[in-house]
């Protein structure tokens, strides 16, 4: 079983609509949790971390469960430029090495 | 930007060379971190150095080496190609324990 497990999707959304990823890690001692960003042929980046009292920024917002292993990102009013690839990490130790999910693809049309 | 830098940006090599890939990391950070990306797949980690020391490692072969030099840049050495090793490969640079910000990648292609 792969340590972070997310729907590689695609999911294709118009303009506007609300979308929501899942994805679940199976190391329960992990200590972290992040949602990366990557656009296509481009390094990843920091979208935003997670925490289990759930975190908003701006559109999105992030929810963890510990006791289930689940993470979600929502995205809320979908713009054209959130298309991109969108990746479930976990830390299982921290400044340690992070566990990246396979990514989830997000396509936002006109 | 996230002033990581990694060179070169494309590489193109035959299967059973040799590859020294480089980065720079972002000023003041002591860790950096490398991972493999291949095609429709997440990033994964390779090995991490901090202050010139392997600090954790992943499941890669003794063929993926590194290095980390006094001022905090470093090298991915991947002995004896194979087909496989064909993906972006990134490093990061961070203090331990926190944000770990990625360089723009260098993309290998092992023909």
């Amino acid at each position: 079983r792969k340590e972070v497990e997310q729907d590689p999707g695609p999911f294709n959304v118009p303009e506007g609509a609300t979308v929501a990823f899942n994805c679940t890690y199976s190391n329960s001692a992990s200590q972290s949790f992040f949602w990366y960003r990557q656009d296509c042929r481009k390094e990843p980046k920091l979208l935003m971390s997670v925490y289990s009292s759930g975190n908003e920024d701006g559109r999105f917002t992030a929810q963890l469960n510990r006791a289930s292993q689940y993470i979600s990102l929502l995205i809320r009013d979908s713009k054209l430029s959130d298309s991109a690839t969108y990746l479930c990490v976990v830390n299982p130790n921290s400044g340690y090495a992070l566990n990246f999910g396979k990514g989830t693809s997000l396509l936002v049309t006109p | 930007e996230t002033g990581v830098t990694q060179s070169p940006t494309h590489l193109i090599k035959t299967r059973g060379q040799q590859v020294t890939l480089r980065c720079s990391s972002q000023s003041g950070h002591n860790t950096v971190s490398w991972y493999q990306q291949a095609l429709g797949q997440g990033p994964q980690f390779i090995f991490q150095y901090y202050r010139e020391e392997e600090n954790g490692r992943g499941n890669f072969p003794p063929r993926f080496s590194g290095l980390q030099f006094p001022n905090y840049s470093s090298e991915l050495n991947v002995n004896a190609l194979e087909l496989d090793d064909s993906a972006l490969y990134l490093c990061a640079s961070s203090f331990p324990g926190y944000e770990q910000y990625f360089g723009p990648g260098t993309r290998l292609t092992v023909t």
